[in-house]
């Protein structure tokens, strides 16, 4: 089956802008996480999504944001970019995301902020 | 806060050497350990440790859960060309609304000289 599917790959915005990332799960998983990868900082946890609605948040300001649909699909938003927002955003799924299920990733957006 | 630790951050073996990579983690409400392998992009998925399941093997690979000691480690044995990597531990954690994210050591950089 399909793994899971991220869009756009790569994407230059400038500071000030806004930008829209977009997670397709793996078929059947209702559970979508969005992750931010730096070389500082390593792999931090933004959100996650479970039958539309956030159920768990990790320590990033109110410019990231996320929402997801009914067939799973999940979009995050991160609005008045800055420089610091360059990173690339892996998305997981999991049919659950609670304990005894693991998560798969995406390949990633890389995002570059000017 | 939870944190998770990973060591060493980067290791130089030749092909054959086994190798052992650790992670310690401190967090509350411990739910499962599960280790990564990032080679450009998509961490794939290689075990889950849980109080119920201590212990994982899948050909080469290998990996323990020390509940007592906070620990878990990954060992490779007989390591190929093909094992260099980034090697990512996280922890699940039970929050509020289920589970919390996973929360992401920094990783080990594995590399394997012919």
């Amino acid at each position: 089956k399909a793994g899971v599917t991220q869009t756009p790959r790569y994407l230059i915005k400038t500071r000030g802008q806004q930008v829209t990332l977009s997670c397709s799960p793996i078929s059947g998983h209702r559970s979508v996480s969005w992750y931010q990868q730096t070389p500082g900082q390593g792999l931090q946890f933004l959100f996650e999504y479970f039958s539309e609605t956030q159920r768990n948040k990790g320590n990033f300001p109110g410019r990231f944001s996320g929402r997801q649909f009914s067939n799973s699909r999940s979009e995050m938003n991160v609005s008045t970019l800055e420089l610091g927002d360059s990173a690339l955003y892996l998305c997981a799924s999991s049919f659950e995301g609670r304990g005894g299920t693991e998560a798969f990733f995406g390949q990633g957006t890389r995002l570059t902020v000017v | 806060e939870d944190k998770v630790v990973q060591s060493p951050l980067s290791l130089v073996v030749h092909e054959g050497d086994t190798v052992t990579l650790n992670c310690s983690y401190e967090v509350t409400n411990f739910r499962s350990l599960l280790w990564y392998k990032q080679e450009k992009k998509a961490p794939t998925f290689l075990f889950m440790l849980t109080s119920s399941g201590i212990e994982k093997k899948s050909g080469r690979l290998s990996s323990i859960l020390d509940k007592k000691e906070l620990s878990s480690i990954l060992n490779i044995t007989a390591t190929q060309t093909g094992d260099s990597a980034i090697y990512l531990c996280a922890v699940e954690a039970v929050g509020r609304g289920g589970a919390d994210g996973l929360t992401f050591g920094k990783g080990t950089h594995l590399i394997i000289q012919p």
